[in-house]
């Protein structure tokens, strides 16, 4: 079967830096996308990978080991508004999309 | 900012009740996609479209149907809501499937 795996939830402190690991096992891969969901509002895109690597944006980045079925997206000077779902999704050798479950991160002053 | 709307943002309906969710996009997006996402959990694709009378169902069988019939329209319908449908449902847009989805604020509904 396909699915996703990461964290149920994670706490870091305000300006520090926090890493949201996902794992994932799907039928091919087509890439590998994080969003952001703050309660009760839509996701909103983060970042897109399909090649191995880091990619950087600002504060947030996001890193692919496509041979390790295996993502992250780190955050650094963490803000209270950083509070919120961060979800993993990737896409299969169908272009369907595989959403994992999220991981709520709390962010503490 | 995403030009996809959602109406209504809550609904509380009966039993049995026929109810259409609506979702438009001005973006000019071929594909457009419904979820149903219940609180802390993943997001299930119910159906999605590729274009103009193109329509799929995705891997979570509601008891839905779809329309797309402009495409910027894609109203999503339950012809006899239950309890069971009490979710909020979340309708998205992109480019390509490898693209960024632009969502909507989303419809929570309410089934009583």
């Amino acid at each position: 079967g396909q699915n996703i795996d990461q964290p149920t939830e994670m706490t870091a402190t305000e300006g520090a830096i926090v890493q949201i690991n996902c794992t994932y096992q799907t039928s091919g891969f087509n890439g590998l996308f994080w969003y952001q969901q703050h309660a009760g509002e839509a996701p909103t895109f983060l970042s897109y990978n399909v090649l191995d690597g880091l990619e950087e944006k600002g504060r947030f980045s996001s890193f692919l080991s496509r041979s390790k079925g295996y993502s992250y997206l780190l955050l650094k000077e963490l803000q209270m508004k950083d509070s919120a779902s961060y979800l993993c999704a990737a896409l299969d050798s169908n272009y369907q999309l595989i959403w994992g479950a999220g991981t709520k991160l709390i962010i503490k002053p | 900012e995403a030009d996809i709307y959602q109406t209504p943002r809550y609904l509380v309906i009966g039993t049995g009740k026929k109810i259409t969710l609506e979702c438009s996009q001005t973006m000019g997006h071929d594909k457009m996609y419904w979820y149903q996402q219940d609180p802390g959990m993943e997001l299930h694709l119910i159906h999605y479209s590729y274009g103009v009378n193109s329509t799929e169902k995705g891997d979570l069988s509601s008891e839905s149907t779809v329309s797309r019939i402009r495409t910027e329209h894609f109203p999503l319908t339950l012809e006899s809501a239950r309890p069971s449908h009490t979710s909020q449902y979340l309708c998205a847009s992109s480019y390509a499937e490898n693209t960024e989805a632009f969502f909507g604020q989303g419809t929570r509904l309410t089934v009583v």
